[in-house]
């Protein structure tokens, strides 16, 4: 069974340029995250979707940061426009429904911005 | 106040030796979950353990169980018998749940360093 799959893998952009990051979740996994984590770090949660509403985006910067996951499955968190402070790497996770269920991470993107 | 507090910044331990990280956490929830993640240089978090709050035996997963301590809000990660392969980053992380939302905090991480 495949895993979480994130592409880019890494992306170097100027400040003020837009970008967006690729999540595609574990087939059948109703919850999906998106974390930020800086350097030396813990993950920090930006959103949680269940299947395709978003029920905690209390830690995303809706000013520049929209993230969107169309019919419960894939999902995208998008930068516009990006700051030199967004530089980090972007995880996404999903879940299956459950007390006990881990979350699966995917690779992660590693975002500079220059 | 920090949901999830790990106080090892960075750890050195010998080949072969145990090795207890530590983690404590904070929720005034009665039912709650405790996760440890381990993540290696190339970024990606692999999950190694679970224990549930209503758990009252600790889990174990190979080489690894988890010394959870309910009234000390401890949940600590021992590896028994570390390997060079151990060398990572370690995460501990809580889900709670707060009105039907699921919250799920990770600490700051241990840096583990196994030496030859």
């Amino acid at each position: 069974e495949a895993g979480v799959v994130q592409s880019p893998r890494y992306k170097i952009i100027e400040k003020k340029q837009p970008v967006a990051f690729w999540c595609n979740p574990i087939s059948g996994h109703n919850t999906l995250y998106w974390y930020r984590q800086n350097l030396g770090q813990g993950p920090e949660l930006l959103i949680r979707y269940e299947n395709e509403e978003a029920v905690d985006d209390s830690q995303l910067p809706k000013d520049r940061f929209s993230a969107e996951r169309l019919k419960g499955v894939d999902s995208t968190l998008k930068i516009q426009p990006a700051e030199l402070g967004d530089s980090a790497v972007y995880l996404c996770a999903s879940s299956s429904t459950g007390t006990n269920t881990e979350a699966f991470f995917g690779q992660g993107t590693r975002l500079t911005v220059v | 106040a920090q949901k999830i507090t790990q106080t090892q910044p960075g750890m050195f331990v010998q080949e072969k030796e145990a090795v207890t990280l530590d983690c404590t956490y904070d929720t005034s929830d009665q039912s709650y979950g405790l996760f440890w993640y381990k993540q290696p240089s190339s970024g990606e978090m692999i999950f190694l353990i679970y224990q549930g709050s209503y758990d009252e035996q600790n889990a174990t997963e190979g080489r690894y169980s988890l010394n959870f301590q309910k009234a000390r809000k401890s949940a600590n990660l021992v590896i028994s018998a570390s390997q060079l392969g151990d060398s990572a980053m370690y995460f501990c992380a809580m889900r709670e749940w707060d009105f039907g939302n699921e919250k799920l905090t990770f600490g700051t991480g241990t840096r583990l360093t196994i030496i030859p």
